[in-house]
């Protein structure tokens, strides 16, 4: 779907290592999006981009940093994980504000 | 951040019946609002989408209303069949007008 690969697609870490996930999109589009999905909560916003080198915190940014060195790709890294971020984490994507925005397969990742 | 409430949190049905699932929204200047569908272990996918300036939308079974003035939206699936059961999600975009504010989803269940 509007071609967004997530890597990994799953990762199990132990508490106080740093995490990176990366999200690569084909569609040249401008907007990108890190959120976390945990039972009960629904989607949570992290993270947004709206250019390269263009970020802003989200919902529930702590813990969390992000960059977009191009167009292509957002990274989202846990500087040090702890088990509260034990979650699935849903990259997204859209060519403007107000435009359908388009999901990525998703990265389950567990932190022990 | 804006919150979206969503209505009910789990919803069971006959096959053949009609669903009817509600949000509401507290920005006002929130002007685009998009549902997902979401079936278990997969990625949410957009089924249907309404902007601020139209009242309803259909797309075969599936039917979007919004009253602006009431700060309400719902979701309305016709003839339900058993692959319609999924969790479906609201949203709304948010303050920033970049992200999307999502409610916390819907468990539908279509029974033969």
């Amino acid at each position: 779907d509007a071609g967004i690969t997530q890597s990994p697609r799953h990762k199990v870490t132990e508490t106080g290592t740093p995490v990176t996930l990366r999200c690569h999109q084909t569609e040249n589009h401008r907007y990108m999006y890190w959120y976390r999905q945990d039972p009960g909560h629904g989607l949570r916003l992290i993270h947004y981009s709206y250019g390269v080198k263009d970020t802003d915190k989200g919902e529930v940014s702590d813990g969390y940093s992000v960059s977009r060195s191009k167009t292509e790709d957002f990274l989202l890294t846990l500087e040090s994980a702890t088990s509260s971020q034990t979650s699935v984490y849903f990259c997204a994507t859209n060519r403007d504000t107000g435009q359908p925005q388009h999901f990525g397969d998703g990265t389950r990742l567990s932190i022990l | 951040g804006e919150n979206v409430e969503q209505h009910p949190s789990t919803l069971s049905v006959q096959e053949g019946d009609s669903a009817v699932i509600k949000c509401t929204y507290s920005d006002s200047a929130s002007n685009y609002f998009p549902w997902y569908k979401q079936e278990l272990g997969k990625r949410p996918q957009l089924i249907i989408d309404i902007r601020s300036n139209v009242g309803e939308k259909k797309d075969q079974r599936i039917a979007v209303t919004l009253n602006k003035t009431a700060k309400h939206f719902s979701l309305h699936i016709t003839e339900t069949q058993p692959e319609d059961s999924a969790v479906y999600f609201c949203a709304a975009t948010s303050n920033s007008g970049y992200a999307l504010n999502f409610g916390k989803g819907t468990s539908l269940l279509v029974t033969p």
